[in-house]
């Protein structure tokens, strides 16, 4: 158990919808990472926040959004879905912002129909 | 950010020394090395970091040349429960925030 939450485990919903992910990081931890995996593309790193304040962006699209709230959860919305969109997502926390080691939490199965 | 090349796959069997290289030529000054290993459905997991000559905890040890422009990842002895994805990853000490992942190298351990 790395100490990082994401709900739910599994999620399926319709095109054109919108979701989100929950991610609770490790007890301590700043900075958490949003990243997508599908079966061609890999681990893409979408988005981290540091904080409360975004520090980086990656190959994350415009209909997706994310933030992270005071208490240092993070959601991960993703809006207009498409059938590619269909992949597993995965949050990760960090005690500092970049440089240090990462806990993955088990990820959420979005498959969307 | 240091762009990386490993293997896509190996194969090894049981109770053999594994050796994973990662090839980072235009890995900068503050940059680090880092591993990670992912079962499948499941997050990546840490192994070990370092930045030059060699690190070894109790998973792996890791060596560097003194160029830095590669790494080599070594498990000693591996099970079948090693099967996974292992990943190399270059981050900057000074700044980056991405931990960006490559395809990583899809170790099967065959018995």
């Amino acid at each position: 158990d790395s100490g990082v939450t994401q709900t739910p485990k599994h999620l399926i919903t319709a095109t054109g919808q919108r979701v989100t992910l929950r991610c609770s990081p490790r007890s301590g931890d700043l900075s958490v990472y949003w990243y997508q995996q599908s079966l061609d593309q890999g681990l893409q790193f979408l988005i981290q926040y540091y904080n409360g304040e975004e520090r980086a962006k990656g190959n994350i699209l415009e209909r997706f959004s994310a933030q992270q709230f005071p208490d240092l959860h993070s959601e991960l919305n993703l809006s207009s879905l498409e059938l590619g969109d269909s992949a597993l997502y995965f949050c990760a926390s960090s005690v500092a912002s970049g440089g240090t080691e990462a806990f993955f939490g088990q990820g959420t199965r979005l498959t969307v129909v | 950010l240091a762009k990386t090349t490993q293997p896509i796959s190996m194969d090894s069997y049981e109770g053999q020394e594994v050796n994973i290289t990662c090839s980072h030529n235009n890995i900068a000054t503050n940059d680090y090395i880092t591993w990670y290993q992912q079962f499948p459905s499941q997050g990546p997991r840490f192994i070990i970091q370092g930045y030059k000559t060699k690190v070894t905890n109790e998973v792996a040890s890791l060596f560097i040349p003194a160029d830095r422009k590669s790494s080599t990842l070594s498990l000693p002895r591996v099970s079948l429960s090693d099967t996974a994805v292992y990943y190399c990853l270059v981050y900057s000490g000074a700044g980056s925030y991405q931990l960006t992942f490559g395809k990583g190298t899809k170790l099967s351990v065959i018995p």
